[in-house]
């Protein structure tokens, strides 16, 4: 199955500042789903990239797929307290069809 | 369209006791999934489902944990007896066939074991 890290495990960032959270893979991404979740609560779908160079944005976040499909990227412009949480990015698993997570990154916005 | 339904909220047990979670997913969506997050981590899988067939169960504890989908719709998940080492956040998924279809979670349940 794969084998996804995460960087950082966390990062405090003053507002209004841009930040960007990594997702690598041990193997071919076939999909890449990006989440956020408040602590201790259910998982909010940001995202879903599949195509290798797949760029795609809402608000002020932006998530990259590479174009060797192994890693993905998280951009967050201008960080506003609403975007602090928990972020995870999920793998679609080749033939089991299933996700399989990094381990998160804790983001904190500091005024 | 309604999301995924999962209940409760919120659970506190004592160890050795038994417990049950609910899911209700998005309406035709064939596939549910179950995962355990402990915090600090990234949520695990322990069982999936295709309609109401098994597909994958490898992560599940089968000497404590159980879940069924009698119907191909709403499922279930148990755990007796719980453990300290089961207080995590449990989370219910559904796609409507594959996992590239779209993945949608519920609001999870967190369940302390003390």
């Amino acid at each position: 199955s794969q084998e996804l890290e995460q960087s950082p495990q966390s990062l405090i960032v003053q507002e209004g500042k841009n930040l960007t959270i990594n997702c690598t893979s041990s193997k071919t991404l076939y999909g890449l789903y990006w989440y956020k979740q408040k602590y201790g609560e259910g998982l909010i779908f940001l995202m879903m990239l599949q195509k290798g160079g797949e760029e795609k944005s809402h608000e002020k976040i932006t998530a990259k797929l590479d174009e060797k499909k192994q890693q993905s990227s998280l951009h967050i412009t201008a960080s506003q307290p609403s975007h602090a949480g928990i972020y995870l990015c999920g793998a679609v698993d080749f033939g089991n069809e299933k996700l399989t997570f990094g381990t998160g990154t804790r983001l904190t916005i500091i005024p | 369209e309604a999301g995924v339904a999962q209940s409760p909220r919120y659970k506190i047990i004592e160890k050795r006791q038994s417990v049950a979670f609910w899911c209700n997913p998005i309406s035709g969506h064939a596939t549910l999934y179950w995962y355990q997050q402990i915090l600090g981590q990234g949520p695990k899988l322990l069982i999936q489902f295709q309609n109401n067939g098994v597909v994958d169960d490898s992560q599940l504890p089968k000497d404590r944990f159980s879940a069924e989908r009698l119907k191909g719709v709403d499922s279930t998940l148990k755990i007796q007896p719980a453990k300290l080492e089961d207080s995590a956040v449990y989370l219910c998924a559904s796609s409507p066939w594959t996992a590239r279809d779209g993945y949608t979670f519920g609001s999870g349940t967190r369940l302390t074991v003390v």
